[in-house]
């Protein structure tokens, strides 16, 4: 099982859509994930930290199930400037060395 | 601009050359972070410092790469005898110790190995 698994899609929604992203990682121990936007050919940027207890940010909102080892990203009403790779990040042989997944692609069309 | 720089953002060398990149973290961060990310795959760890330790580097992908942060500030990441596998883009980030490690990426260097 890879450290940090994500459908790499790409996603096609139209504007307005909700969408959802799901991410396995394999290291019970994990303490710290988060969820990284990479725009093409940019470096990636944090789109937000995920907790235990859910979080939300604006349209977005991040769940971690530990029992289920998974952690969601939900986009709701889409915009095309969302058009982006997910990147999936969890902390897995310690709290300093981040291991990403290869990234869900979102295209939002009109 | 005070988020973390890389330099240069672009390098093209022939095979068996040696390269050099340079990342300036943002100021007040005392962790470092190298990564390198090829076409279709996240960021790959690599190595990474605080202040001026070494702590990790058994990810370095082979001998031919090293690392160094002499002055806890700036870091520099040098490929010897490059190879055409070597092409990626070489990614740099800083975080801040205790600040859940939240780790913010630089523009990165873009490697081509002709």
């Amino acid at each position: 099982r890879k450290e940090v698994e994500q459908d790499p899609g790409p996603f096609n929604v139209p504007e307005g859509a909700t969408v959802a992203f799901n991410c396995t990682y394999s290291n019970s121990a994990s303490q710290s994930f988060f969820w990284y936007r990479q725009d093409c050919r940019k470096e990636p940027k944090l789109l937000m930290s995920v907790y235990s207890s859910g979080n939300e940010d604006g349209r977005f909102t991040a769940q971690l199930n530990r029992a289920s080892q998974y952690i969601s990203l939900l986009i709701r009403d889409s915009k095309l400037s969302d058009s982006a790779t997910y990147l999936c990040v969890v902390n897995t042989r310690g709290y300093s060395t981040l291991t990403f997944g290869k990234g869900t692609m979102l295209l939002v069309s009109p | 601009d005070t988020g973390v720089s890389q330099d240069p953002r672009h390098k093209i060398t022939k095979r068996g050359q040696n390269v050099t990149f340079r990342c300036d973290p943002i100021s007040e961060h005392n962790r470092l972070y190298w990564y390198r990310q090829t076409l279709g795959q996240g960021p790959e760890f690599l190595t990474y410092f605080q202040n001026e330790a070494q702590l990790e580097k058994s990810r370095l992908l082979s001998d031919r790469f090293s690392a160094e942060r002499p002055k806890g500030s700036f870091s520099t990441l040098e490929i010897q005898r490059t190879e055409q596998g070597d092409s990626a883009m070489y990614l740099c980030a800083s975080s801040l110790f205790g600040d859940r490690e939240t780790q913010y990426f630089g523009p990165g260097t873009r490697l081509l190995v002709l």
